[in-house]
């Protein structure tokens, strides 16, 4: 079956930095994107990773081994804005995203 | 300017009664998709469209239906069989359907609350 596996909650201090870790099994593989989700409002596009290595886009970078089908998002100089959920959705073969619970990033003074 | 637009941002609708969610997007892509959001899972995939007049069963298609009039438009419609339609609704749109890993663009969201 299809399965992604993302902590449900962490906590980190503004400033800092953080990794979320996004572990996944799918049926073939095209690639893996990250989204965030303020609460109460839609998913947005952070990063898309197809090859390995690591992708860098100002204070967010998202990493990505497909031979251990992991992938992490790493967040540079926290903002309290970065309060959100953080989304890993692989994509499948059929092109079809499959979509983890989330994290749930708190962020404290 | 260019996005997704969904309609209305909050709808209340009493139980046993059929409601269509409007999605539209000025950004001429080719696939629109309709997920479902509950509290504490993923996005699942209700129905999706790569190309006007046909659409494609997602993973939990029962209970709703689509349709693809026009490039722009993807309504829809949560009837009476769908048995806990209380959720938050997402649209999403890609530029090339098939051909690749499209990014996919989300509308705003409609929280659909069935009383």
């Amino acid at each position: 079956g299809q399965n992604i596996d993302q902590p449900t909650e962490m906590t980190a201090t503004e400033g800092a930095i953080v990794q979320i870790n996004c572990t996944y099994q799918t049926s073939g593989f095209n690639g893996l994107f990250w989204y965030q989700q303020h609460a109460g409002e839609a998913p947005t596009f952070l990063s898309y990773n197809v090859l390995d290595g690591l992708e860098e886009k100002g204070r967010f970078s998202s990493f990505l081994s497909r031979s251990k089908g992991y992938s992490y998002l790493l967040l540079k100089e926290l903002q309290m804005k970065d309060s959100a959920s953080y989304l890993c959705a692989p994509m499948d073969s059929n092109y079809q995203l499959i979509w983890g619970a989330g994290t749930k990033l708190i962020i404290k003074p | 300017d260019g996005g997704i637009t969904q309609s209305p941002k909050y709808l209340f609708r009493k139980e046993g009664q059929n409601v269509t969610l409007s999605c539209e997007q000025n950004l001429n892509h080719d696939a629109m998709y309709w997920y479902r959001q509950d509290p504490g899972q993923g996005l699942r995939l209700i129905y999706y469209s790569q190309i006007v007049n046909d659409f494609q069963k997602g993973d939990i298609a029962e209970g709703y239906s689509v349709s693809r009039e026009k490039k722009e438009s993807f309504p829809l419609t949560v009837t009476s069989a769908q048995k806990n339609p209380t959720a938050f609704y997402l649209c999403a749109s890609s530029e090339i359907a098939g051909l690749g890993a499209d990014t996919q663009y989300f509308g705003p969201g409609t929280r659909l609350t069935v009383l």
